[in-house]
């Protein structure tokens, strides 16, 4: 199986900061790799797809970037809506994995 | 618009068979390219891919999980169930169905899900 780790686990941050996420493969899984957000009690929602290309309605300030084994989620100017859990998942090859996934709270 | 709904019992017993149906709709799962996968969480954990079936009949199985489960396309066309035998408290989670976009053979992703349902596996 391909392992999917997460940095942070959590983060705390203020409403207009920009926040970077990593994530990395335990092999190159070259660019299928899948952001998602969570929020308590709601279903994951998916952001970026392949990398870096952003879900349809999902705003321009998150983007992701990276390939092979190291990625990256970026939020910039955080909104209040943005305070959720977020996790990394790949689909390069079953079983498909996700990270742990990382806490973005409040500061 | 594509929905997806989960249904099936919240409260099963140790070592009994637990049965889900994902209702969908707003695609076809026979138009190429499209899947209905099942995912699950913990309470409080990470979320865990199970199982899911193609619109050519294809299923992949989670490795730690394959003796247990059956995906399928159910008897109404907007169905698919997950059958998930000896089931154990460990495997108490909300299990969430999701559609699947295949774009290419290594680039999916899980871009509906339904609202998921918690299960409890408890005596």
């Amino acid at each position: 199986d391909i392992q999917m780790t997460q940095s942070p686990s959590s983060l705390s941050a203020s409403v207009g900061d920009r926040v970077t996420i990593s994530c990395r493969a335990s092999q190159s899984i070259t660019t299928s790799l899948n952001w998602y957000q969570q929020k308590p009690g709601r279903a994951p929602k998916v952001l970026i797809y392949a990398a870096s290309s952003l879900q349809g309605g999902v705003p321009t300030r998150f983007s992701g970037s990276g390939s092979g084994t190291d990625f990256t989620l970026t939020i910039t100017s955080l909104q209040p809506e943005d305070f959720a859990t977020y996790y990394c998942q790949q689909s390069y090859s079953t079983p498909y994995t996700f990270g742990r996934g990382t806490r973005l709270e409040i500061k | 618009q594509i929905t997806l709904k989960e249904s099936g019992p919240t409260l099963v017993k140790p070592t009994q068979t637990l049965t889900l149906t994902c209702t969908f709709s707003g695609f076809s799962l026979s138009a190429r390219a499209v899947g209905v996968a099942w995912i699950r969480q913990p309470p409080g954990k990470a979320l865990e891919w199970l199982a899911v079936i193609y619109w050519d009949d294809g299923k992949k199985f989670s490795p730690s999980l394959t003796s247990r489960l059956t995906i399928t396309k159910g008897t109404s066309v907007n169905q698919v169930v997950l059958t998930m035998t000896n089931m154990d408290p460990v495997d108490t989670a909300t299990y969430y169905c999701a559609h699947v976009t295949m774009i290419r053979a290594t680039t999916t992703q899980f871009d509906y899900w339904g609202q998921g349902t918690l299960v409890t596996v408890s005596s």
